[in-house]
């Protein structure tokens, strides 16, 4: 099956700083991506939709200014947390719709710690 | 307003118990639920279910929907400790053809 690849899988980082997620669809092409956020013992929640050759469209509350998304190629999408802070603190996945009409692929998270 | 709302949002059961878990959705242009599981990173893909009435098995996993009355289950017969995981809920849908998640429930397989 299709295989998404997530960048780094742990990030520990001071506060202030900014981080780089990268999402890669290894063997298909993606021309959206999908990045969730889940905080501990809550569900995946959609932060944006990643779009090649175009902006990011942001879900309600997640401000744009502070999760930079950059949809780079067909095979490349890149999530970076500006200024970050504790509660940045959380896991990271994203996903790439299949070829298949229904198919989602999720990459493995990415557990980010602000200190 | 699209959702997927799911229960219980934890169990515990000892090995050999049957166990089903809950799904209910309201989502606009319905196409499937999807039923993952999730240990300690990202959610494996389990099912996938569009038509009504259809059991999907896999070993002693296994899932039907209901496009009636919005819903579907989970079924896990003769429960391991390795099943012990969140296992989520998911329908695509909204403005992006994103999942949507239910809360999840965390199943726990007591020895």
């Amino acid at each position: 099956g299709a295989v998404v690849s997530q960048h780094p899988s742990r990030v520990i980082c001071k506060s202030g700083t900014s981080v780089k997620i990268e999402c890669r669809s290894l063997d298909f092409q993606a021309t959206t991506m999908f990045w969730y956020r889940q905080f501990p013992k809550q569900s995946l929640m959609l932060m944006a939709t990643s779009n090649e050759g175009s902006k990011a469209t942001y879900e309600q509350g997640v401000e744009k200014d502070k999760f930079l998304i950059n949809h780079a190629s067909l095979t490349l999408s890149t999530l970076t947390v500006t200024s970050a802070h504790p509660e940045d603190s959380s896991f990271y996945i994203c996903s790439a719709p299949g070829q298949g009409l229904y198919e989602q692929y999720f990459g493995p998270g990415t557990r980010l710690t602000v200190t | 307003e699209d959702k997927v709302v799911q229960s219980p949002l934890s169990l515990v059961v000892h090995e050999g118990d049957t166990v089903t878990l809950n799904c209910s959705y309201e989502v606009t242009n319905f196409r499937s639920l999807l039923w993952y599981k999730q240990e300690k990173k990202a959610p494996t893909f389990l099912f996938m279910l569009t038509s009504s009435g259809i059991e999907k098995k896999s070993g002693r996993l296994s899932s039907i929907l209901d496009k009636k009355e919005l819903f579907s289950i989970l079924n896990i017969t003769a429960t391991q400790t390795g099943d012990s995981a969140i296992y989520l809920c998911a329908a695509p849908g909204g403005s992006q053809g994103n999942l949507i998640f239910g809360k999840g429930t965390k199943l726990s397989v007591k020895p």
